[in-house]
């Protein structure tokens, strides 16, 4: 089970858009359409954000979304707010062996 | 309210045992998932264990199998994790994870626990 790869940060300012890449493998990512996103803010539980690669769960701003290609797949943060800042991680199923994976967080900043 | 808490945790010398639990309200337990997830001081997410509904499927990432056991006592809304041969490596906060469906074929989380501290010292 290889965690999967996201940059260690990104920036951005507010009211900008940014976007954070997780690739994986065709054993994972690529195979299933099984790709979710969380936010960590420091001290705090995980929170889904984005889950079927694409999906909002109700109360989630519209501005985030998710996008999948091959094997990466792609969180964008619209309309960037200072409340962002946060660790982002994804996580995908990859198969009945390994179950899930998660990638390795990215930091975001907002400048 | 959905509510997941984690209990268990503590110091531990390298090669023992400890056994985490994980109260749940707010849901029909028996109708989902549930799953361990840790993190390590400082460090990322690495999903540890998942169980379907009535236990029929279960899952261990490779890092702790043969090591640690899931289960679960639907009958008192509760997860468990038992830990064993405990290595320095498993310090972490352990979160106990409710799943979206009720088999372990998700990746989606959508409620957490608080979690429970793990340390393994000598």
């Amino acid at each position: 089970q290889s965690a999967l790869t996201q940059p260690a940060s990104v920036s951005g300012s507010p009211g900008q858009s940014i976007t954070i890449s997780c690739t994986g493998t065709s054993s994972d990512v690529g195979s299933y359409n099984l790709v979710s996103w969380y936010q960590q803010h420091p001290g705090k539980a995980p929170k889904l954000m984005i889950y079927e690669v694409s999906k909002r769960p109700s109360g989630v701003s519209n501005r985030f979304s998710g996008s999948k290609s091959g094997n990466t797949a792609s969180l964008t943060i619209s309309g960037l707010q200072a409340e962002d800042e946060a660790d982002y991680y994804c996580c995908s199923y990859a198969g009945s062996s390994s179950h899930v994976v998660f990638g390795g967080g990215t930091k975001l900043t907002v400048l | 309210e959905v509510q997941l808490v984690e209990s268990g945790g503590g110091l531990v010398q390298p090669g023992r045992s400890l056994r985490l639990s994980c109260a749940a309200s707010g849901f029909t337990f028996d109708d989902y998932a549930m799953h361990w997830v840790r993190q390590a001081p400082g460090k990322g997410l690495e999903w540890v264990s998942g169980i379907s509904w009535n236990s029929g499927s279960i899952g261990y990432a490779d890092s702790v199998k043969g090591r640690f056991t899931i289960s679960r006592d639907n009958a008192k809304n509760s997860l468990y994790l038992q830990m064993n041969s405990l290595r320095a490596e498993d310090t972490a906060l352990y979160y106990c994870a409710k799943g979206v469906v009720a088999l372990v074929t998700r990746p989606d989380f959508d409620y957490w626990g608080q979690g429970t501290l793990v340390t393994v010292s000598s």
